[in-house]
């Protein structure tokens, strides 16, 4: 399989809990983007990555947020303390290039409840 | 900030009835792209339209990209139920070039057969 993919791809859990995901992209992109889509929204921007390094983070992400992708492949994102308003679906997508198409997985479900 | 409106929010039609969305800056656009996503998927990359004026086709869906590149469009002739899903057009937003996306907030389409 040669796409994105994200684990898990569902999460419940209780407010006030730790979560991390995982997304692993396809293989040659060193670009890693995560993104959060709530229902009957477009995707939002979240943070980005060229290969280990994070260049880019939105001030949607807030401190109880933190993603990291430590050799340039995989990326994990950890949210901390968990708040209703968290439940969202988190895409993780990858891309070869700035101006190019952007890949996305088929995203982590979380459920705060 | 930079944004994109999409419209219509949502649109009903009878199979075989033709479809459009249109996309609107208030700034002039790098490049445009549009992406699909079924019910209970995840974004898919459709098209990327870069130059003024630009119209590119695949099979029954006409991209076009406007003559000032603040405005696109997608046009699908004589709809099917496989069209289903909301169709999201995306800028690549911010300084520099992490190639986020900004999505609008995207046209769910529903074909009734």
């Amino acid at each position: 399989d040669t796409g994105v993919s994200q684990d898990p791809r569902h999460k419940i859990t209780k407010r006030g809990q730790n979560v991390t995901f995982r997304c692993d992209p396809i293989s040659e992109h060193n670009r890693l983007y995560w993104y959060r889509q709530t229902l009957g929204q477009g995707p939002e921007f979240l943070t980005y990555f060229q290969n280990e390094a994070q260049l880019e983070k939105s001030r949607l992400l807030s401190d109880r947020f933190s993603a990291e992708r430590p050799k340039g492949s995989f990326s994990t994102l950890e949210i901390q303390r968990t708040e209703q308003g968290d439940s969202a679906m988190y895409l993780c997508a990858s891309s070869p290039g700035a101006g190019l198409a952007g890949y996305f997985g088929p995203g982590t479900r979380l459920t705060v409840t | 900030g930079q944004q994109v409106m999409q419209i219509p929010q949502y649109q009903h039609v009878q199979e075989g009835e033709d479809f459009t969305t249109y996309c609107n800056s208030s700034t002039t656009l790098s490049n445009i792209q549009w992406y699909k996503q079924r019910p209970g998927g995840h974004p898919v990359f459709l098209i990327q339209l870069v130059k003024s004026g630009e119209v590119k086709k695949q099979k029954r869906l006409t991209f076009q990209f406007g003559e000032a590149k603040k405005n696109s469009s997608l046009h699908i002739t004589a709809t099917q139920t496989t069209d289903v899903g909301t169709y999201f057009c995306a800028e690549r937003g911010g300084s520099g070039n992490t190639g986020k996306l900004i999505f609008g907030q995207g046209t769910t389409l529903q074909v009734k057969p």
